[in-house]
């Protein structure tokens, strides 16, 4: 399967642990997104990279969130001190760079189910 | 500032069409999407329309905008079981910025 990947699928933690996310684009793709997914939501955007460069971040990216995409391919989500509010879906996307289309679809991962007790 | 609200609901019996409504309020939208995601399953591009085109067919969907009014409209035509899905609504400014998505639509088919 040559599609994004997310790992881990599920994660359950106690309030204020540190988590880890990863995820691994399409091959090629030199863009990937970061969303949070809460119940009854739609996705609502947290960050993106252009390879290992993060060129945004959403307000909701408090400062215990942080993403790195240190080689331009995979990409890490941590949370620091994990509250309950954190418990969502967290998903990622990846894109390839714009061709003569003009656009390009952002291909979405499987999400990492976050829930914090 | 962004948002996209479409409403949370729809019945529809099997065979008929299906019109899932949309407004947003970014008149900077460049395009304009619909998604679509199944339980279990990740998040589905279903198609997706250019600001500046009215229309846009595909098979058994068809997306009207009216950029005037910032409406968008997804129909489905002869609905069946394996469209109950949950479908968002959703816009960027540019081809590969992010995406604003909507609340979704949750649509039940009726036998």
């Amino acid at each position: 399967d040559t599609g994004v990947s997310q790992n881990p699928r599920h994660k359950i933690t106690k309030r204020g642990q540190n988590v880890t996310f990863r995820c691994d684009p399409i091959s090629e793709h030199n863009r990937l997104y970061w969303y949070r997914q809460t119940l009854g939501q739609g996705p609502e955007f947290l960050t993106y990279f252009q390879n290992e460069a993060q060129l945004e971040k959403s307000r909701l990216l408090s400062d215990r969130f942080s993403a790195e995409r240190p080689k331009g391919s995979f990409s890490t989500l941590e949370i620091q001190r994990t509250e309950q509010g954190d418990s969502a879906m967290y998903l990622c996307a990846s894109s390839s760079p714009l061709g003569t289309s003009g656009h390009n679809e952002q291909f979405f991962g499987p999400g990492t189910r976050l829930t914090v007790l | 500032g962004e948002d996209v609200e479409q409403s949370l609901f729809l019945s529809v019996r099997e065979g008929d069409s299906s019109v899932i409504n949309c407004t947003y309020t970014d008149s900077s939208s460049t395009y304009l999407y619909w998604y679509k995601q199944e339980p279990g399953a990740g998040l589905q591009l279903l198609t997706y329309i250019f600001s500046n085109m009215d229309m846009k067919q595909d098979q058994r969907l068809t997306v009207l905008l009216n950029k005037k009014d910032k409406h968008l409209s997804l129909r489905i035509a002869d609905t069946q079981t394996g469209d109950s899905a949950i479908y968002f609504c959703a816009e960027s400014i540019r081809a590969d910025d992010k995406i604003i998505f909507g609340k979704g639509t949750r649509l039940h088919i009726l036998p």
